[in-house]
């Protein structure tokens, strides 16, 4: 079946404009997750979500980041004027999940690339 | 707070040779790890994970790790390396304790394989 998928897989943006990214994660997949991952080195989360509860917004860099899911299909990361540092590949990931926390996989789609010039 | 080291940036291996990628975690529960590997160009795949149960897990591509607990290790193995295993290796860790779900990950460290 179909993987996560991303969109755009490039994007450059000018200085103070605003940036939306979209995710569409796997069918059927209840969490779906938020990484972003700096040139050299690992990810980091952002943002998680879990069907209707409340998202975990603990790795949020910023007020300007900010992100949305419909139901458990797709999702959106909004940076609000972006600065140089937000440059960096964002990754989105899906997982299937269970009530007592068993850690299922988490899938990853292949990133936008965001260039913030 | 939980956290992964990955003390090596680049491991370096002969074709045919075994291989390991060293990875330490630390959590204030009991530690849910995995192995990520990164193609040049292509998003994170999967490659094993340890929950409970027998600590050496074997994973995709004939790659297995070694939980160790007292070490507080999880190193990635692989008996004989392929040139096509040259790739982004990422450690990860979730602390079984916390409902937080998000994983934590290492730097990375990147796998050359030699012919």
């Amino acid at each position: 079946g179909a993987g996560v998928s991303q969109s755009p897989s490039n994007k450059v943006t000018e200085k103070g404009k605003d940036v939306e990214l979209r995710c569409d994660p796997i069918s059927g997949h209840t969490a779906l997750y938020w990484y972003r991952q700096r040139l050299g080195q690992g990810l980091e989360f952002l943002i998680y979500f879990q069907g209707n509860s409340a998202p975990d917004k603990s790795g949020l860099p910023s007020d300007r980041f900010s992100a949305e899911r419909t139901g458990e299909s797709v999702s959106t990361l909004t940076i609000q004027r972006t600065q140089q540092e937000d440059s960096a590949v964002y990754l989105c990931a899906s997982s299937s999940s269970s009530a007592s926390g068993q850690p299922y996989e988490q899938y990853f789609g292949p990133g936008t690339r965001l260039t913030v010039t | 707070a939980q956290s992964v080291a990955q003390p090596e940036d680049q491991v370096n291996v002969a074709e045919g040779n075994p291989l390991t990628v060293k990875c330490t975690y630390s959590v204030s529960g009991n530690p849910y790890l995995f192995w990520y590997v990164q193609y040049p160009n292509r998003g994170l795949q999967f490659l094993l994970k340890y929950i409970t149960g027998d600590n050496l897990v074997k994973g995709s591509y004939g790659f297995e790790a070694e939980f160790n607990k007292s070490q507080t290790s999880f190193h990635l193995k692989k008996p004989s390396a392929l040139v096509s295993d040259s790739a982004l290796y990422f450690c990860a860790v979730r602390d079984g304790r916390t409902g937080r779900r998000a994983l934590t990950f290492g730097s990375g460290t990147r796998l050359q394989v030699q012919p």
